[in-house]
């Protein structure tokens, strides 16, 4: 089993609507929770951090973390063009290390 | 605006010589991470360092790559020699331990082993 998990996508969703990423890790310690944004040819950019359980909101973007299901999320509201981009998830398990997933590619069309 | 800066930001090198890289992490952030991102694989963690002190590269292949940090402001991976499948795009990232306020990553080194 990976560490860390994330459907391959490509995920196409319409301009205007919810775009939903998913996540799951196998480290039941893991203390923090990440994603990024990584646009071709760029860096990773980080765009949501989350530490406890439940949801945090940031402008579009909401991320939820369940840690009993070891699972978090993505979740991009009022998807635009400009969101079209691979996304992914890292973890900090135990041990401090940063595990990053496959990453799931976004594609939002006009 | 605080950023990670890593040099140079191509690389282009004939089989079995050595490369170089190098990051220099936001002024502050006790923790540094190596990372090679190719297409099949990914993003892969080749080392990190806390305080300077290296904690894991079992990412690496021991006997090619080394990963240092002299000092604070500069961690460097070398990779001697070098062959064509270590071409990649080469990532250092900052942050502080247990990821507090996240991880910034550099711009990333694009090697290619020709």
């Amino acid at each position: 089993q990976k560490e860390v998990e994330q459907n391959s996508g490509p995920l196409s969703v319409p301009e205007g609507a919810i775009a939903s990423l998913n996540c799951t890790y196998s480290d039941r310690g893991s203390q923090s929770f990440f994603w990024y944004r990584q646009y071709s040819g760029k860096s990773p950019e980080l765009i949501m951090s989350i530490y406890s359980n439940g949801d945090k909101e940031d402008g579009r973007f909401t991320a939820q973390l369940n840690k009993a299901s070891q699972y978090v999320s993505l979740l991009i509201r009022d998807s635009q063009p400009s969101d079209s981009a691979t996304y992914l998830c890292a973890v900090n398990p135990r041990g401090g290390k940063l595990i990053f997933g496959q990453g799931t590619e976004l594609s939002v069309k006009p | 605006d605080a950023r990670v800066t890593q040099t140079p930001r191509h690389k282009v090198t004939e089989m079995g010589q050595e490369v170089t890289m190098r990051c220099q992490p936001i002024l502050g952030h006790n923790t540094v991470f190596w990372y090679r991102q190719t297409m099949m694989q990914g993003l892969e963690l080749l080392a990190y360092f806390r305080n300077r002190a290296p904690l894991d590269d079992s990412g690496m292949p021991k006997d090619r790559f080394s990963a240092e940090m002299p000092d604070a402001t500069l961690a460097t991976l070398k990779i001697q020699p070098s062959e064509p499948r270590d071409s990649a795009v080469y990532f250092c990232a900052s942050g502080l331990h247990r990821g507090d306020y996240g991880y910034t990553f550099g711009s990333g080194t694009r090697l290619t082993v020709v």
